[in-house]
């Protein structure tokens, strides 16, 4: 069974740091890409992050370049999101999700299984 | 950046009845490159729909994609009480980045 497992949720205050830990299982981690998406309470999806299998290619939103890093450990079966210079505009739920197929690109094809998402309040 | 917009916003129908979601993007795309997925409250998102016409593995076949282009649609045949839900469309092959509409949700009348 397919499993994406994320921590490192919590509270932190404007201009934190947090990191983001996904831990998965089921399938072979080191051929997939991988992504985070994430989303405000109440509102929709956006895409953050993305990391292909190896870890030699990535790619993020406007909204967090230079300030999120992506990465991967594939001993360990574990991806990561680094956060830093966090503000009110990053409290949301953050999902983890594989890339569908065996391409191990981040991008090009759909996200066939998520995690449950762990939550991120950014707040005073 | 390709900017997604779904329409309507709100979607209020009664379970039997045929549900129609659009999905319209400012430039166009690969119809390989379109996805829907279902979000219930507390959930993550459920991939049911690829390549803009492709269900995915268990998804019912009341679930249907088309179109092409600029302009896309999510047809549910029938609908049933578990569908009731927000829906969200997503285009995944250009620039190396990905980006979702704003959600459609599908609401009991």
């Amino acid at each position: 069974e397919v499993q994406l497992v994320e921590s490192g949720g919590g509270v932190v205050r404007p201009g934190g740091s947090l990191r983001l830990s996904c831990a998965v299982s089921g399938f072979t981690f080191d051929d997939s890409g991988m992504n985070w998406v994430r989303q405000a309470p109440g509102k929709g999806l956006e895409w953050v992050a993305g990391i292909n299998w190896s870890g030699g290619s990535t790619g993020y939103a406007d909204s967090v370049k230079g300030r999120f890093t992506i990465s991967r450990d594939n001993a360990k079966n574990s991806l990561y999101l680094q956060m830093n210079s966090l503000s009110a505009e990053d409290t949301a739920f953050y999902y983890c999700a594989r890339v569908w197929g065996l391409s191990g690109s981040y991008h090009g094809q759909p996200f066939d299984y998520w995690g449950q998402g762990t939550l991120v309040t950014v707040s005073s | 950046d390709i900017v997604l917009t779904q329409s309507p916003g709100t979607l209020s129908l009664s379970p039997g009845e045929r549900a129609t979601l659009s999905c319209r993007a400012t430039q166009s795309i690969r119809s390989t490159d379109l996805a829907w997925y279902q979000q219930k409250p507390g959930q993550a998102p459920r991939l049911l729909i690829y390549a803009a016409s492709s269900r995915a593995t268990g998804v019912p076949d009341r679930f249907s994609g088309s179109g092409s282009g600029t302009d896309f649609t999510l047809t549910i045949s029938r609908l049933e009480p578990e569908d009731f839900a927000v829906y969200y469309c997503q285009q995944y092959g250009t620039s190396s980045m990905c980006s979702f509409g704003q959600g459609t949700k599908l609401e009991i009348k």
